[in-house]
């Protein structure tokens, strides 16, 4: 079974950095495209960043420059290095799976929130 | 930047409904376009993949439509499970949501 699992979220000052967690279990990370996505309190979805299998990356404007997607293979984990956080980055972060262009794993998130 | 306008932002229906949203993009996405129901609380669930291909245990009741810019999203016969907000998603280019359509009973 497909399982995501994040962790790593928490309560930052403005300015702060952070690392979140996104195990995967049931298959092979650096096998599929692997997705951030984030959910501000009451808002819509938003696509943070994706690690394609091949390893490239890439980011939405909101974020270049300040987070960074990253993988270990051995450890079958996604990683998600936030730098200079603003408190517009207060939201629940989802890690995301798709062997094609869907996101069909989902974890069950896990709540930032930055405040000065 | 490709934008996904979506409506209605909320829509009230009533069980056994046919209920459709719409789903516009700024730009010819073809039909790279997915559909994801979210229950509060919840991560996002894949229901429709490539504008009209159905996930594997989805109910047939879902269905989508569309090519170009304009796309649809249908449940032929709404149920009180499917209380929910639906998101369209773009990945022409890179990737973008609609702003969402939270269903009402």
């Amino acid at each position: 079974e497909v399982q995501l699992v994040e962790t790593g979220g928490g309560l930052m000052q403005t300015g702060g950095s952070l690392r979140l967690s996104c195990a995967a279990s049931g298959f092979t990370v650096s096998y599929n495209h692997m997705y951030w996505v984030r959910q501000a309190p009451g808002k819509g979805l938003e696509w943070v960043s994706v690690l394609y299998s091949g390893g490239v990356t890439s980011y939405a404007d909101s974020v270049k420059g300040r987070f960074t997607i990253s993988r270990d293979n051995s450890k079958n984990t996604l990683y998600l290095q936030m730098n200079s956080l603003r408190a517009e980055d207060t939201a629940v972060y989802y890690c995301a799976s798709s062997n094609g262009f869907a996101f069909d794993h989902w974890g069950q998130g896990t709540l930032v929130t930055v405040s000065s | 930047d490709i934008q996904m306008t979506q409506s209605p932002s909320s829509l009230s229906a009533s069980v056994g409904d046919r209920v459709t949203i719409t789903c516009q993009a700024s730009h010819d996405i073809s039909n790279y376009l997915n559909w994801y129901q979210q229950k509060p609380g919840k991560a996002p669930k894949l229901l429709i993949y490539a504008t009209s291909n159905l996930e594997t245990g989805v109910p047939s009741r879902f269905s989508g439509s569309g090519s170009g810019t304009d796309f649809a999203f249908t449940i032929s016969s709404l149920q009180p499970e499917d209380i929910a907000t639906y998101y369209c998603q773009q990945y022409d280019s890179l990737y973008t949501f609609g702003q969402g359509t939270k269903l009402e009973i």
